[in-house]
């Protein structure tokens, strides 16, 4: 069974530090892995998308790697700012499925 | 371009109504796909539909359907409605190649009373 598992469930950081947000899977076979941002009552918002030959790829201050090897995937958030406050959803998708799979989300508080 | 835009952003609804939803995906996306996401579940997916044709279906009651028009636009319907119904609902749009560029709608926040 196709799994997203996320970790941790929650983080509260202040502002200006540093976080790792953790994603593991059991998609099987890989296509893509996608880091979304959700804020509170909107619609996820993709950050970066990554395949299977890709290790790291990065947005602004948001930068994802990837081992497939491991099945694991981190999104690093540098720098976090207040806005940064919200879900971090890790969405997984197989070949020949069109239908992904998510993860539950971490949620990220950062504080002044 | 614009994004994808669903309506109404917000519905208040009694238990044994129905509900319809909509989506206008991005100009030139064919495929739509719907979610409902709440605390407890996370987001799960409902259905998705390429060129008005519903090609994957989620594990959802058959309360829920949905419809795609030939613009792309597309609907969703929720009958007999019940409190665990209560949801935000999103929808997403792709040009349906392949598993890419999801992009998703605000979503509308559906409320059974």
């Amino acid at each position: 069974k196709n799994q997203v598992e996320q970790s941790p469930q929650s983080l509260i950081i202040l502002e200006g530090k540093n976080c790792t947000l953790q994603c593991n899977y059991t998609v099987s076979p890989f296509s893509n892995l996608r880091w979304y941002k959700q804020d509170t009552g909107r619609g996820p918002v993709s950050l970066t998308i990554m395949t299977f030959s890709e290790n790291t790829k990065s947005n602004g201050r948001y930068t994802a790697t990837l081992d497939a090897d491991t099945k694991q995937s981190s999104l690093h958030i540098t720098a976090s700012q207040l806005s940064d406050s919200a879900s971090y959803i890790c969405v997984v998708s197989a070949w020949g499925s069109y239908i992904p799979t998510f993860g539950r989300g971490t949620s990220l508080i950062v504080h002044p | 371009k614009a994004g994808v835009t669903q309506t109404p952003r917000y519905l208040i609804k009694t238990r044994g109504q129905q509900v319809t939803l909509s989506c206008s995906p991005i100009s030139g996306h064919r495929s739509v796909s719907w979610y409902q996401q709440t605390p407890g579940q996370g987001l799960q997916f409902l259905f998705e539909y390429f060129s008005e044709t519903q090609r994957n279906k989620g594990n959802f009651p058959g309360r829920f359907s949905g419809r795609q028009f030939s613009n792309s636009r597309s609907e969703m319907n929720v009958s007999t409605l019940e409190l665990g119904d209560s949801a935000l609902y999103l929808c997403a749009s792709s040009q349906g190649t392949g598993n890419y560029g999801y992009t998703f709608g605000s979503g509308t926040r559906l409320t059974v009373v």
